[in-house]
């Protein structure tokens, strides 16, 4: 099993359309998570850190639920410039020090 | 400020070589670590150091290594190369352990 698990789409949704990204992952002593916007053919960028309360940045809400290992990315009123590749992205120490353990990534297109 | 950079931007090798590849992280960020991204996938972890010292090691082969300097900037060495070594590989810096990072624009990889 892989240790996070994305939807890879793609999502083509219409501008002003609400979008929503899912995420499982694996290990439950998981300590971080994020998500990253990554455009083609570019490094990701951070877009948001994801807590267990939720939290909203503008347009995005990410959502955290332990219980189910489960991280949420929901984008409103999309806008053209949203087009990109979205990564669920879980911080641990399997491996020893502190990596990043990166979904496949979730391709959005927003179409006028 | 300057962010992470690498170098080179491009690299064309054929099957057998070797490879170096450099990372200086942002100014005050003592941790690096390097991914591998291959096309349609998202980055896999290959190694973590924090102040010179490596703290992670992903799943990749022993041809894989690198080093961290006293001034915090790093290599990434891969010998013997295979095709499928192919990739986008990732730098990315972060004030510590256990905080979000930033990546470097990457170096493409093509193995013929």
């Amino acid at each position: 099993r892989k240790e996070v698990e994305q939807d890879p789409g793609p999502f083509n949704v219409p501008e002003g359309a609400t979008v929503a990204f899912n995420c499982t992952y694996s290990n439950s002593a998981s300590q971080s998570f994020f998500w990253y916007r990554q455009d083609c053919r570019k490094e990701p960028k951070l877009l948001m850190s994801v807590y267990s309360s939720g939290n909203e940045d503008g347009r995005f809400t990410a959502q955290l639920n332990r219980a189910s290992q489960y991280i949420s990315l929901l984008i409103r009123d999309s806008k053209l410039s949203d087009s990109a590749t979205y990564l669920c992205v879980v911080n641990d120490d399997r491996a020893g020090g502190n990596q990043f353990y990166f979904g496949t990534g979730t391709s959005l297109t927003v179409i006028p | 400020d300057a962010g992470v950079t690498q170098s080179p931007t491009h690299l064309i090798k054929t099957r057998g070589q070797q490879v170096t590849l450099r990372c200086s992280p942002i100014s005050g960020h003592k941790s690096v670590s390097w991914y591998q991204q291959v096309l349609g996938q998202g980055p896999q972890f290959i190694f973590q150091y924090y102040e010179k010292e490596e703290r992670g090691r992903g799943n990749f082969p022993d041809r894989f290594s690198a080093r961290q300097f006293p001034n915090y900037s790093s290599e990434l060495n891969v010998n013997a190369l295979l095709l499928g070594d192919s990739a986008l590989y990732l730098c990315a810096s972060s004030l510590a352990n256990g905080v979000g990072y930033t990546f470097g624009s990457g170096t493409r990889l093509t193995v013929v």
